[in-house]
């Protein structure tokens, strides 16, 4: 069963500064990978998708990368705003469905908080 | 372009008592998913749909948890009977097909006294 670790669980930097975010997978079998973020008492956003023949995606100050191989994600946030501060989570699209397998399997999030 | 849409977005009731969420997923997309994401966690799938067919219902707990879409539109999660352990918030996402980037409703937050 897919497992999908993130690292830190929660993270405070001064406003500026360039953080990276990790996610881990134990089962490298997986179709993309998608980063998510979620203010306080709202639902997901997506900010990025990698599919699994894909290295990298960039939008705007975010930037993922993918090692699928070694089942590995980074979430670059270049120069963070008090905005960026919210849950950051990770989730992974296996390639076999069934027995729960169909949807994403998540991780537990990073509580990110910039500060001013 | 409208987002996934859910209603309600907040319901609190008593154990043993039924409730119901509504999902409307964005226009044109053929896969609908229900996901329950408990505090401090990730969220964790109960249903997937493509177009009104149930394709994977295995994390249903189906003694309590029933979920429907007519027409391959709109989806309907029911609980019957509520019990404690199910206050949570129920997430509803929807993707072109099943391979796409999902996009996530705002959820309903449920509470059970």
């Amino acid at each position: 069963k897919q497992e999908v670790t993130q690292i830190p669980a929660a993270l405070s930097v001064p406003e500026g500064e360039n953080l990276v975010l990790n996610c881990s997978f134990t089962d490298s079998a997986i179709y993309n990978l998608q980063w998510f973020r979620q203010d306080p008492g709202k639902g997901l956003t997506s900010l990025l998708l990698i599919q699994s023949s894909q290295r990298e995606q960039t939008s705007g100050r975010l930037n993922a990368s993918l090692d699928k191989s070694s089942g590995r994600s980074t979430l670059y946030i270049a120069a963070s705003q008090p905005g960026d501060s919210a849950t950051y989570l990770c989730a992974v699209k296996g390639l076999y469905s069934g027995g729960g397998a169909d949807g994403l399997t998540f991780g537990k999030g990073t509580h990110l908080i910039i500060q001013p | 372009e409208a987002g996934v849409v859910q209603s309600p977005r907040y319901k609190i009731i008593e154990k043993k008592q039924p409730v119901a969420f509504w999902c409307n997923p964005i226009s044109g997309h053929n896969t609908l998913y229900w996901y329950l994401q408990n505090l401090g966690q990730g969220p964790e799938l109960l249903i997937r749909y493509e177009n009104e067919e149930a394709v994977d219902d295995s994390q249903l707990p189906k003694d309590r948890f029933s979920a429907e879409r007519l027409k391959g539109v709109d989806s309907t999660l029911k609980i019957q009977p509520a019990e404690l352990g199910d206050s949570a918030v129920y997430l509803c996402a929807s993707s072109l097909t099943s391979y796409n980037e999902q996009f996530f409703g705002p959820g309903t937050r449920l509470t059970v006294l």
